[in-house]
């Protein structure tokens, strides 16, 4: 069946990256785009950008272009997520979802962002 | 851009049927949109894409207790024979050009 197993939390300082993995199986990985959400505590779910499965081409949110960066590795059939320039309120649960209707998502991963 | 609006709060006898509504902005009334599940502590599940037209199709897995219509601007998710484990948030979501996707702010349903 098809699951998207996401990477650890994560505790982060101001100023820090950080980066999530997104490991897909189940499914051929080419053929499918890799979206990144989040959803920070009491707030609605937040749409960052996707990845192209097959090409690699992306496209961000303009509320994070500049920094996020999403990448995938086709012989791992994972996809990652780099948000560098950390603040407090990039504190969230971050997920990848599957195509363009998020017909499946990974479990979440929490990243904090504290001094 | 497209808006999506949702009441923040709904509730549901158990074994009952419940009907709530996501409602896009003016100027985006054909809009498909998508219904997700958020249990508890859980990540969001996929329930149901639903166009204008009422067509929607469920995700895997999903009981066909969960059905999906619409009317103008206005896309509702009903759920027979309500479940303890109904009790979620419910959130509609849609796209624009493949280019941005929002959300609504999401439902509560409380299961009585």
């Amino acid at each position: 069946q098809v699951q998207l197993v996401q990477s650890g939390a994560e505790v982060k300082k101001p100023g820090a990256s950080v980066n999530i993995s997104c490991k897909a199986s189940g499914y051929i990985f080419t053929t499918y785009a890799m979206h990144w959400l989040r959803q920070a505590p009491g707030q609605r779910l937040e749409w960052m950008g996707w990845i192209n499965g097959g090409n690699a081409d992306t496209k961000y949110s303009q509320k994070f272009q500049g920094r996020v960066t999403i990448t995938r590795d086709t012989s791992a059939t994972t996809a990652y997520m780099e948000l560098s320039s950390l603040r407090s309120e990039d504190t969230a649960v971050y997920y990848c979802a599957r195509d363009y209707i998020h017909d499946k998502w990974g479990q979440g991963t929490l990243v904090t962002v504290s001094s | 851009q497209p808006v999506l609006t949702q009441s923040s709060s709904a509730s549901a006898s158990l074994g009952s049927s419940v009907k709530l509504t996501c409602t896009l902005s003016s100027g985006h009334s054909t809009y498909t949109i998508a219904w997700h599940q958020q249990q508890p502590g859980k990540a969001p599940r996929f329930l149901m894409t639903l166009e204008h037209t009422e067509t929607y199709n469920r995700g895997s897995g999903v009981p066909d207790r969960f059905s999906g219509s619409s009317s103008g601007p206005d896309r509702y998710l009903t759920i027979s024979n309500v479940q303890s484990e109904d009790e979620a948030d419910y959130y509609c979501e849609t796209w624009h050009t493949n280019t941005h996707w929002v959300f609504g702010g999401g439902t509560k349903l409380t299961v009585l």
